[in-house]
């Protein structure tokens, strides 16, 4: 089992819908979690952390997190052409301060 | 302010040649960490280094050593280059002491003939 597992996609909604990102993670003593977008052929960029349950909102993006479920989320409402990339889903342990990845998804928002 | 800065940016090794990847932050972060980015793979940990002077395995660490130099430093050795290792490398820095997010640099896009 994959320390963080994200589905690859890739996700296609059309211009101006709501997209949703899903992440699990196996570490439970894991206690900050990262949403980073990737354009093609560029360096991940911080999109929203989250470090609480509930949900943390930051413009279009909103992040939720469930510690008891193990699982992370991403919304992007009204979604746009220049939201296309990939998103990964990034977990730290705490304990060592490993920093682990899931395979990123692809998301397509079309025009 | 650099930020994470990464040489070289391309690199073309034959097999069984060995090279250093340089990373180097001025952030004052105290971790660092390498990974490599296959496609469709994500970004997979290499080798990390929680703090100046220690160093551990990550996901993916077999054909590569690793050496913090000094709080600033962090770099990566390719003893001896197979194929297998061609793969974009990225270099990223935090302090998760902190709960700050990671800072990338700008890639090497390393290939192995």
């Amino acid at each position: 089992q994959k320390e963080v597992e994200q589905n690859s996609g890739p996700l296609s909604v059309p211009e101006g819908a709501i997209a949703s990102l899903n992440c699990t993670y196996s570490d439970r003593g894991s206690q900050s979690f990262f949403w980073y977008r990737q354009y093609s052929g560029k360096s991940p960029e911080l999109i929203m952390s989250i470090y609480s349950n509930g949900d943390k909102e930051d413009g279009r993006f909103t992040a939720q997190l469930n510690k008891a479920s193990q699982y992370v989320s991403l919304l992007i409402r009204d979604s746009q052409p220049s939201d296309s990339a990939t998103y990964l889903c990034a977990v730290n342990q705490d304990s060592s301060y490993k920093l682990i990845f899931g395979s990123g998804t692809r998301l397509l928002v079309r025009p | 302010n650099a930020g994470v800065t990464q040489t070289p940016k391309f690199q073309v090794l034959k097999t069984g040649q060995s090279m250093t990847l340089q990373c180097a932050q001025d952030m004052n972060h105290n971790s660092m960490y390498w990974y490599r980015q296959d496609p469709g793979m994500g970004l997979r940990l290499i080798y990390y280094s929680a703090s100046e002077g220690t160093t551990d395995k990550g996901e993916v660490p077999n054909g590569y050593n690793v050496s913090r130099l000094n709080k600033r430093e962090f770099s990566l050795r390719l003893e001896s280059a197979a194929p297998s290792q061609t793969s974009v490398y990225f270099c990223a820095s935090s302090d998760p002491g902190l709960g700050t997010e990671a800072f990338f640099g700008q890639g090497t896009r390393l290939t192995v003939v």
